[in-house]
């Protein structure tokens, strides 16, 4: 079984560009969340979906951030336009609907903002 | 806000010896998850706990939830090379499916 595909893997881009991560999650999983990693810090959450409604996107700065996921399966996660302090590493993670409620992650996308 | 706190934030240990962290949270847990992220890679899924006073093994690990549901701790007997990595713990707060990750603690294990 295939596990969360997320692209691209690194990102180098401008400050004030724009720039977009996608996400895969694994098939049949209702729940998809978009988490930002700094270095050497846990996880924060920006959003979380179920299926296609954000139910909680309270922590996404929605000044520059903007997050979708049409058809309740893959997502894209937007930065217009990135700052120097967005560099970080974005990790798409996805959970099904029985068993220990554990989080598969994707391998993440690496962005530096120059 | 809802906060989960992990300390220390790093340790170094000479390989056999063993290793502790714990995690704190400012609320009641409803439940918590272990994850393992190794340098460079995304964060793996270990374990998680339910109940009050819970406690769960895994070989060398051994994981415990407070009787208050407000804190947890792991504890890896006789580390090895292979446990190195970041430790966290994550909590869901009422809801089921909100996950809130802790600081982590990062391991070092010298051969």
């Amino acid at each position: 079984e295939a596990g969360v595909v997320q692209s691209p893997r690194y990102k180098i881009i401008e400050k004030k560009q724009p720039v977009a991560f996608w996400c895969n999650p694994i098939s049949g999983h209702n729940t998809l969340y978009w988490y930002l990693q700094n270095l050497g810090q846990g996880p924060e959450l920006l959003i979380r979906y179920e299926n296609e409604e954000a139910v909680d996107d309270s922590q996404l700065p929605k000044d520059r951030f903007s997050a979708e996921r049409l058809k309740g399966v893959d997502s894209t996660l937007k930065i217009q336009p990135a700052e120097l302090g967005d560099s970080a590493v974005y990790l798409c993670a996805s959970r099904g609907g029985e068993g220990t409620g554990e989080l598969f992650f994707g391998e993440g996308s690496r962005l530096t903002v120059l | 806000g809802q906060q989960v706190m992990q300390i220390p934030q790093y340790q170094h240990v000479q390989e056999g010896e063993d290793f502790t962290t714990y995690c704190n949270s400012s609320t009641t847990l409803s439940n918590i998850q272990w994850y393992k992220q190794r340098p460079g890679g995304h964060p793996v899924f270990l374990i998680q706990l339910v109940k009050s006073g819970e406690v769960k093994k895994q070989k060398r690990l051994t994981f415990q939830f407070g009787e208050a549901k407000k804190n947890s701790s792991l504890h890896i007997t006789a580390t090895q090379t292979t446990d190195v990595g970041t430790y966290f713990c994550a909590g869901r707060f009422g809801g089921y499916q909100k996950v809130t990750f802790g600081t982590g603690t990062k391991l070092q294990v010298i051969p």
